[in-house]
């Protein structure tokens, strides 16, 4: 069965450091694997998206992912962090043909000053 | 270009009523999908529908239906309402409907149920 997982609940950090947030996932076959953000009250925003190709991809807002097919992972990265990135993060996996997605549980990202 | 509109915002109903939920995607896209989103639960997917046809549906009890119009609009129904239910309800749209097209999400709508 497909199945994401973040395992981290929350992360904190301080302002200008670096981000790595971990997802790992369970997919028979090659996955479309997506990473989203949502702030308080909001919709959820694509941050960057893998299909094939490159492993390491760019996002917006200054993201980066990395696929690491070995590890079964999609880990999110940032070099320095801003208090505005504070939000909550999902990984999610997807497959050609269909927009359903499932989703990981989340990270809470509290950035400090 | 107007992004993923969704009514209402917000809804307070009692347990047993029905409740419908709408969805009006981004001009032009004609896959809506529908997410129910809970602290205990998560993002789970609850529909996904193409072209007036429901292609999948997630692991729900019959008490969740949908449909969608020829205009693309979606509508997610609700009946006899729980406390479980009580939920934020995203929905989101893309242009085709093929897992590798952006899909935007609207800003959900967050029912309670009391």
């Amino acid at each position: 069965a497909q199945s994401v997982t973040q395992p981290d609940i929350h992360i904190t950090v301080s302002e200008g450091a670096s981000l790595e947030l971990r997802c790992n996932y369970s997919y028979g076959a090659t996955p479309y694997l997506f990473w989203y953000v949502q702030s308080p009250g909001q919709g959820l925003q694509l941050l960057l998206k893998y299909f094939s190709g490159d492993t390491l991809v760019q996002g917006i807002k200054g993201f980066e992912a990395e696929f690491k097919r070995s590890q079964s992972s999609f880990n999110l990265r940032k070099p320095s962090v801003h208090w505005s990135d504070a939000a909550e993060y999902f990984c999610a996996v997807g497959a050609r043909d269909t927009d359903k997605l499932i989703f990981g549980t989340g990270t809470r990202l509290q950035v400090f000053p | 270009k107007a992004g993923v509109t969704q009514t209402p915002r917000y809804l307070i109903k009692t347990r047993g009523q029905q409740v419908t939920l709408s969805c009006s995607p981004i001009s032009g896209h004609r896959s809506v999908s529908w997410y129910q989103q809970t602290p205990g639960q998560g993002l789970q997917f609850l529909f996904e529908y193409f072209s007036e046809t429901q292609r999948n549906k997630g692991n729900f009890p019959g008490r969740f239906s949908g449909r969608q119009f020829s205009n693309s609009r979606s509508e997610m129904n609700v009946s006899t309402l729980e406390l479980g239910d009580s939920a934020l309800y995203l929905c989101a749209s893309s242009l085709t409907g093929q897992g590798s097209y952006e899909q935007y999400f609207g800003p959900g709508t967050r029912l309670t149920v009391t």
